[in-house]
């Protein structure tokens, strides 16, 4: 079964330019998140998405940052400005549902340098 | 957001060595869940527990889900070079689906 999948691997941006990450989760998982892990410390989540509608987008900063899935599996993650401080490891993940506990399984992520 | 404190932040251990981490909550979770990430990778599960007290076995690694639900640990047995990563706790607090990652523990294996 193949895993989640993210692309770019890496990204180089200078401040105040514009950047977006792709993802497509397992097939047929209806749940999908993003995070943001910073250098030394754990994952935060960003938005989650269960089919093409957000069921938390809580901690999103929605000023600068948008995400979508309109067709309900793969999704994107832009920003726009960029930021010194959004230099982070964007992680994609995905579940086959919404029940607590669930195994999330985690893509490879995006490193973001913003200089 | 809520805090989860990790500890140690990193160790040094010797291949072959028992090596324990803790994770510690101010509240109570549901679940505890524990995950490896090896660089330039995402985290990838390794054991998960659901009731308080349970105790979980995966190969070399256990864990227990604390009494208290404020609590797990991690523990690794005769340490391998491959054990080398990040292991983050995290948790789900009691109806929800978010997961509260704690920092990390940075483990690094001298040959």
């Amino acid at each position: 079964e193949a895993g989640v999948a993210q692309s770019p691997r890496y990204k180089i941006i200078e401040k105040r330019q514009s950047v977006a990450f792709w993802c497509n989760p397992i097939s047929g998982h209806a749940t999908l998140y993003w995070y943001q892990q910073i250098l030394g410390q754990g994952p935060k989540l960003l938005i989650q998405f269960q089919n093409n509608g957000v069921v938390d987008d809580s901690q999103l900063p929605k000023d600068r940052f948008s995400a979508e899935r309109l067709k309900g599996v793969d999704s994107t993650l832009k920003i726009q400005p960029a930021k010194l401080e959004d230099s982070a490891v964007y992680l994609c993940a995905s579940t086959p549902g919404i029940d607590t506990g669930e195994t999330q399984y985690f893509g490879p992520g995006t490193r973001l340098l913003v200089l | 957001g809520q805090q989860l404190n990790q500890s140690p932040q990193s160790m040094f251990i010797q291949e072959g060595e028992d090596v324990s981490m803790n994770c510690t909550s101010s509240s109570i979770f549901n679940t505890w869940l524990w995950y490896k990430q090896d660089p330039g990778e995402g985290p990838v599960l390794l054991i998960a527990l659901y009731k308080a007290g349970e105790l979980t076995s995966n190969g070399r690694l256990t864990a227990q889900f604390g009494i208290t639900r404020k609590d797990s640990f991690l523990n690794i047995s005769a340490s391998i070079p491959s054990d080398v990563g990040i292991y983050f706790c995290a948790g789900q607090f009691p109806g929800d689906y978010k997961l509260s990652f704690g920092a990390g523990t940075t483990v690094t294996v001298r040959a």
